[in-house]
């Protein structure tokens, strides 16, 4: 199974809101990955998790503030957003170990930002 | 730094022919190589990827990649595409040391297949 899950599927928010988005996996792996895509575009890497440790932030702004609960979650907590946030949010994983570098990626979460 | 290019931002082929879309990469020590497959309003889905061993890799929906070490390149192939294989592809790299974690995209290709 190379299952990630993510939701919601859509999201549509003000600027002044708070909300969040969730992606989860049971496949066992420990690198879980945030990823923004523009229409017409290849995915942008944003955040990335090691063994629930954040090792990676892409100079993303603060009002995206990520959170690794456990092996298995990932969120993405959203808070005044502009409408050029508008975009699909992905998430992916990937084994831990040396050898394995293969991402599997979610579904997505189509953000409409008014 | 890794770089990925995709040559053809558009291939349009009929129905029942075959279709090749190329890649090639740029970098200066050894990276594993990966095709995405995207349908419209969905993620990225793997279609095949090489990390080492035999050059030809099949992979999903009867695609196929060789990379090609000399040449710098890994191009997609599929002998006879179908309606269904419409879609955006994402070629992508990694560097194949330990604690790397960044996937270096192409800028996709869009596939259309024409009834």
């Amino acid at each position: 199974d190379t299952e990630v899950t993510q939701t919601p599927k859509h999201l549509v928010m003000g600027m002044t809101n708070k909300k969040s988005l969730k992606c989860e996996q049971h496949m066992g792996h420990r690198a879980m990955y945030w990823y923004k895509q523009k229409a017409k575009k290849p995915p942008e890497l944003m955040f990335v998790y090691s063994y629930e440790k954040l090792s990676i932030n892409e100079s993303v702004p603060s009002r995206f503030s990520p959170e690794c609960p456990n092996s298995s979650l990932l969120n993405l907590h959203l808070h005044a957003l502009q409408p050029e946030d508008s975009a699909l949010y992905l998430c992916a994983s990937s084994p831990p170990g040396g050898g394995e570098r293969t991402q599997y990626f979610g579904p997505g979460t189509r953000l409409l930002v008014l | 730094a890794q770089s990925v290019t995709q040559l053809d931002s558009q291939v349009p082929v009929f129905e029942e022919a075959p279709v090749e879309l190329r890649c090639n990469y740029s970098s200066s020590v050894s990276v594993y190589l990966f095709w995405y497959v995207q349908y419209p309003n969905q993620g990225l889905q793997l279609l095949l990827k090489y990390l080492s061993g035999s050059t030809l890799v099949k992979g999903i929906n009867g695609f196929e990649a060789e990379f090609n070490k000399s040449q710098t390149s890994f191009h997609l192939r599929k002998p006879s595409v179908h309606i269904s294989d419409t879609a955006e592809y994402f070629c992508a790299v990694i560097l194949s040391g330990a604690g790397s974690y960044q996937l270096t995209f192409g800028k996709g290709t869009k596939l259309s297949v024409i009834p």
